[in-house]
């Protein structure tokens, strides 16, 4: 049962590169979205997605693009990196939410990302 | 808009004492609140939830009342161990912000033998 996978786990870019981080899951979810940690400011949502085919922003979406062409995969592409995304990205996935009963999401083991 | 605000710590205590760590929040609607936490190197892992006012969430030791007239959800525990040295994260979800997940800042728990 592997739950959420991401890839890379360590990721080191110069100014200006662009890469994709990777996200699957295998648990048929719905709902997939993508953090950025940075200390003392907890987990900022950068994008979600609520179903294939259907992406939006969350807190801090620029410089981030997504893409959700299956149920079970979910990229997050930075076009050209900035020192300022040196971050850790978490990637995490739940069912869809029942009313009045939020379900929790289940979270992969996160990308440590660093822009020189 | 929703937040979530949590004493950033580091909280350091011996093993076998108690812990509090204190969570408040403000949200419209009715919010449905979490306990996640993180250890070194990992992904967070759901603790604890609650989904109505007055529900307690339990886990592994760890308890947390949703206090709707307080606002908060404050995660106890009546003896710490080693074990339990990680990051502890408050969020929240509300009607109005779909399914999204709202954190708090973190506190940092470390359990000294």
């Amino acid at each position: 049962n592997a739950g959420v996978t991401q890839t890379p786990k360590f990721q080191v870019l110069k100014t200006g590169q662009s890469m994709t981080l990777q996200c699957a899951q295998d648990m048929n979810h719905e709902y997939m979205s993508w953090y950025r940690q940075d200390p003392g400011m907890g987990l900022r949502l950068i994008h979600y997605s609520v179903g294939a085919g259907i992406t939006d922003q969350g807190e801090v979406p620029n410089g981030y693009n997504v893409s959700r062409s299956t149920t079970e995969d979910f990229p997050l592409r930075l076009l050209s990196a900035a020192p300022s995304q040196t971050s850790v990205y978490f990637c995490a996935s739940s069912r869809e939410s029942i009313r009045n009963s939020r379900q929790p999401q289940h979270f992969g083991d996160g990308t440590r990302l660093s822009i020189l | 808009g929703n937040s979530v605000t949590q004493m950033e710590g580091p909280v350091t205590l011996s093993e076998e004492a108690f812990l509090t760590i204190n969570c408040t929040y403000t949200a419209t609607g009715y919010p449905s609140l979490f306990w996640y936490v993180q250890y070194p190197g990992e992904g967070l892992q759901l603790l604890l939830k609650a989904t109505k006012a007055d529900d307690k969430g339990s886990n592994k030791g760890f308890e947390a009342t949703y206090r709707k007239e307080t606002t908060s959800f404050h995660l106890e525990k009546g003896s710490v161990q080693v074990s339990d040295s990680a990051v502890y994260f408050c969020a929240l979800t509300s009607e109005n912000y779909g399914q999204n997940f709202v954190f708090g800042p973190g506190t940092r728990l470390s359990v000294l033998p």
